[in-house]
């Protein structure tokens, strides 16, 4: 079956400072995984996304992620935090089908 | 102008009480999917729809009820509320051969 998971509920960093956040799915079949944020009041915002292209996957806001099946993993990185990043971030994959399984979400807070 | 809608975007009401929360979309999409979000359980999904005659159960229907009038258009009801259905509820799209779903704004549930 497949699912996906975020490791760390909350993660703080200093502005400026690397963001990292951890997303791990397991899956029978390559999925297409994505990165959403979620800013307060507000629905969920594509970051980016991997459909089996390029492996390393750049989106928006200098958000970028890399697929490593080895690992089963698809970490979201930025170089440098800014505080307008603070925000709800969600991993997601589905294998093409109509099921998209969706981590519980890493809560991201900016230190000025 | 947003192309994923809900109305309304907050709503109190009390056990047993029929509630109905509407969504509409202007991409032109003919999937539709209902969700809940609770905090640190992620999106679960109640409903989806993949065109106007075909309506699907998701992990969690219990207690919900849907109708999908037109293509742009899907309804999710609480027959009798209960205040375990207080959450936030997001409607979503996506398209045939597009990968990633679409959000609107949500809907802040709360039953007393």
């Amino acid at each position: 079956a497949q699912s996906v998971t975020q490791l760390g509920s909350h993660v703080s960093v200093s502005e400026g400072a690397l963001v990292l956040l951890r997303c791990n799915y397991s899956s029978s079949v390559p999925p297409y995984l994505f990165w959403y944020v979620q800013y307060p009041n507000q629905g969920l915002q594509l970051l980016l996304k991997y459909t089996s292209a390029a492996t390393l996957v750049k989106g928006i806001n200098g958000f970028e992620a890399e697929f490593k099946k080895s690992e089963t993993s698809f970490h979201l990185t930025k170089p440098s935090a800014h505080m307008s990043d603070a925000a709800e971030y969600f991993c997601a994959a589905t294998s093409g089908t109509y099921k998209y399984i969706f981590g519980t979400g890493t809560r991201l807070k900016v230190l000025a | 102008d947003a192309d994923v809608t809900q109305t309304p975007r907050n709503r109190i009401t009390k056990t047993g009480k029929r509630i109905m929360l509407e969504c509409s979309q202007t991409k032109g999409h003919d999937r539709m999917y209902w969700y809940r979000q609770d905090p640190g359980l992620g999106l679960r999904l109640i409903y989806y729809s993949f065109d106007v005659k075909d309506i699907n159960k998701g992990e969690i229907s219990d207690g919900y009820s849907v109708s999908r009038q037109a293509q742009a258009k899907f309804s999710l009801s609480l027959e009798s509320a209960i205040p375990n259905q207080t959450a936030l509820y997001f409607c979503a799209t996506s398209g045939y051969r597009v990968n990633e779903q679409f959000f609107g704004p949500g809907t802040r549930l709360t039953v007393l």
